[in-house]
């Protein structure tokens, strides 16, 4: 099994309509979470830290299921601008160890 | 804008070349690491540096050589690479000490070895 999963999609989804991704890990241990978005041929930016207790940016939400190791992201109102890969990172074991899902594509169309 | 920069942002080299790739950060963070991405692929760890000294090597072939010659700076000292070493190289840095922290990327360098 891997350490950290995702459904790598795509998700096709129409302008404004709501959008959910979950991404599994295997760490019961795993302190840290952390939703990154990465466009074609750029780098990943951080989108959202995730914490215990959920928290949301915007129209973006992200809640953590320790129970059933997994945590996920709400995207409501989906906007062209929003397709892009998005990458579920939960720190392993060591401080430095940062483990990446193999990432959702998402398309949003018009 | 990214605070993690990085140069040169394309590079083609040859089998037999030496090339570095270069990193810099003024975040202050005392974590730096440095990925390979291919393709739809997610970026894959080979090294980590925390408080200029070397904490994790993936396992990366000796033909990648890391520096961290100080706490803002990494390097990436290329030698003799193949074909397959195509990629996007993505630096990045984190504060260190924390479990908590998120990391931040710089714009990477997309390498291609003839």
């Amino acid at each position: 099994r891997k350490e950290v999963e995702q459904d790598p999609g795509p998700f096709n989804v129409p302008e404004g309509a709501t959008v959910a991704f979950n991404c599994t890990y295997s760490n019961s241990a795993s302190q840290s979470f952390f939703w990154y978005r990465q466009d074609c041929r750029k780098e990943p930016k951080l989108l959202m830290s995730v914490y215990s207790s959920g928290n949301e940016d915007g129209r973006f939400t992200a809640q953590l299921n320790r129970a059933s190791q997994y945590i996920s992201l709400l995207i409501r109102d989906s906007k062209l601008s929003d397709s892009a890969t998005y990458l579920c990172v939960v720190i392993g074991s060591g401080t430095y160890k940062y483990i990446f899902g193999t990432g959702t594509r998402l398309k949003v169309l018009a | 804008d990214t605070e993690v920069t990085q140069t040169p942002k394309h590079l083609v080299m040859g089998m037999t070349n030496k090339k570095s790739l270069k990193c810099e950060q003024h975040m202050g963070h005392r974590a730096m690491y440095w990925y390979k991405q291919k393709a739809k692929k997610p970026p894959e760890l080979m090294f980590v540096y925390s408080y200029e000294k070397l904490s994790i090597n993936e396992s990366v072939p000796s033909r990648f050589s890391p520096e961290c010659p100080n706490s803002s700076l990494l390097n990436l000292h290329l030698h003799a690479l193949q074909p397959e070493d195509s990629a996007l190289y993505l630096c990045a840095s984190s504060q260190a000490g924390s479990t908590r922290q998120p990391q931040h990327f710089g714009d990477g360098t997309r390498l291609s070895i003839l």
